[in-house]
């Protein structure tokens, strides 16, 4: 149980296009999920926390008009990279916790973006 | 502000060795929660453990076991008996308790490379 899919598992697109990521958690309901960021060698950083049916609190420094989270239910959050550029390029990694009152956090596989 | 240090970049042994990976945290919270995940190549996060700061319990899982003191701020992680399939980036976490007693968001540490040769 608790399985997170990501989608696709691997993207190479031109720069000043849109990537849309899907994180989907498959047989549990998930009221929050989160997106990380890793660059190569580094550790993950949250980006955003998304919560079906609401906005998504971004962390400090993210943009939210480049990294924009929607969360419209209760099993899938997408992320899409708006104008991707070469920057951009990144580990990004959702997880998702089960109900209102999970305690852990399930990760997806990951989602390798490069933009070219 | 929470902080996990993971001082150790990298860390070389020869299989059988056994190895700690050191963590240390700093929070404010009362009521926390720690967890250790570890990421191979594939770059997939597996999780390992997860402890409540309350539950100072030292924990043994057939070659893995843990060490958590209050005291010291810290969680190590112990690999008896190392293997080749070990080598991975293993990651420290910190996730404050809302609330309601739930976790929310997981701060991370900078993750130790390790590397376990024949």
């Amino acid at each position: 149980g608790a399985v997170v899919s990501q989608h696709p598992s691997r993207v190479i697109c031109k720069s000043g296009t849109s990537v849309k990521i899907e994180c989907r958690s498959l047989d549990f309901q998930a009221t929050t999920m989160f997106w990380y960021r890793q660059f190569p060698k580094k550790s993950l950083m949250l980006m955003a926390t998304s919560n079906e049916g609401s906005k998504a609190t971004y962390e400090q420094g993210v943009e939210k008009d480049k990294f924009l989270i929607n969360h419209a239910s209760l099993t899938l959050s997408t992320l899409t990279v708006t104008s991707a550029h070469p920057e951009d390029s990144s580990f990004y990694i959702c997880s998702a916790k089960p109900g209102l009152a999970g305690v852990s956090q399930f990760f997806g596989p990951g989602t390798r973006l490069t933009v070219l | 502000a929470q902080k996990v240090t993971q001082a150790q970049t990298e860390i070389s042994v020869v299989e059988k060795e056994d190895v700690t990976l050191d963590c240390v945290y700093e929070t404010r919270d009362t009521t926390y929660y720690l967890f250790w995940y570890k990421q191979p190549p594939s770059g997939e996060l597996v999780f390992l453990i997860r402890r409540n700061s309350f539950d100072e319990q030292n924990e043994i899982s057939g070659r893995y076991s843990w060490n958590f003191q209050k005291s010291t701020s810290s969680f190590n992680f112990t690999i008896t008996a190392s293997q080749v399939v070990d080598s991975a980036v293993y990651f420290c976490a910190l996730s404050e308790a809302t609330n309601t007693g739930t976790a929310s968001k997981l701060t991370f540490g900078t993750g130790t490379r390790l590397q376990v040769t024949l």
